[in-house]
């Protein structure tokens, strides 16, 4: 199973919005509804932030939002803010009781 | 608190064995499928292995099948993975996590390091 395809770094100034796309295969992400995203600090925990595509779990703002399109999966932090600098990770289902994480992608916030 | 913790990690040699440990607190484990996701350095996150809860389905990354071996005790609300023959590419950080009905890691330890060298 090969890691879903994240750009790998965007950034953008505080205030503005940034999308990260994370593109799959029709076995995956284009396969499920079971997509989630996952902000990572160096350091600390993984934390989830969207799952089923584009629900937040409870405690995440919903300047956080996800969506899909076909085999691409996307992630659009809204108002960005300091403390959003981090590492983006998506994750699709594979239909065979397995995860596949994408390669990640570091946000800089100008 | 909700908490998972990590522990039994270290410096190990190449085609040495390690036994990592994960812990639940704060909730009912038993009632989730358990998870093991690595990092390597300067790497990004790879899901590594699962476990059902009624611990005898378990599903493994091609790298490690044969290798590794997931295992839990829902009555010490534990998880566990035995890692076999190590290569110098299995170091990492190794997080536990849980996973929900949607198939999303929705609880996460703090992670143990996992070192494999000569």
């Amino acid at each position: 199973q090969s890691a879903l395809i994240q750009p790998r770094s965007v950034s953008g100034s505080p205030g503005q919005s940034v999308t990260i796309s994370c593109t799959g295969t029709s076995s995956d992400i284009g396969a499920s509804t079971f997509v989630s995203w996952y902000q990572h600090h160096p350091g600390q925990a993984p934390r989830l932030i969207i799952y089923n595509v584009f629900k937040w779990p409870s405690g995440v703002p919903d300047r956080f939002s996800g969506s899909k399109s076909g085999n691409t999966a996307s992630l659009t932090i809204s108002g960005l803010q300091a403390e959003d600098e981090a590492d983006y990770y998506c994750c699709s289902y594979t239909g065979r009781y397995t995860l596949v994480f994408g390669g990640g992608t570091k946000l800089t916030v100008l | 608190e909700v908490q998972l913790v990590e522990s039994g990690g270290g410096l190990v040699q190449p085609g040495g064995s390690l036994r990592l440990s994960c812990v639940a607190s704060g909730f009912t484990s038993s009632r989730q499928w358990m998870n093991w996701v690595r990092q390597a350095p300067g790497k990004g996150l790879e899901w590594v292995a699962n476990i059902k809860q009624d611990g005898i389905e378990k599903y493994y990354v091609d790298s490690v099948k044969g290798r590794f071996t997931i295992s839990r005790d829902n009555a010490r609300n534990s998880a566990y993975l035995q890692m076999d023959s190590l290569r110098v590419e299995d170091t990492a950080v190794y997080y536990c996590a849980t996973l929900t009905y949607s198939w999303d890691l929705d609880k996460w330890g703090q992670g143990t390091l996992v070192t494999v060298s000569s």
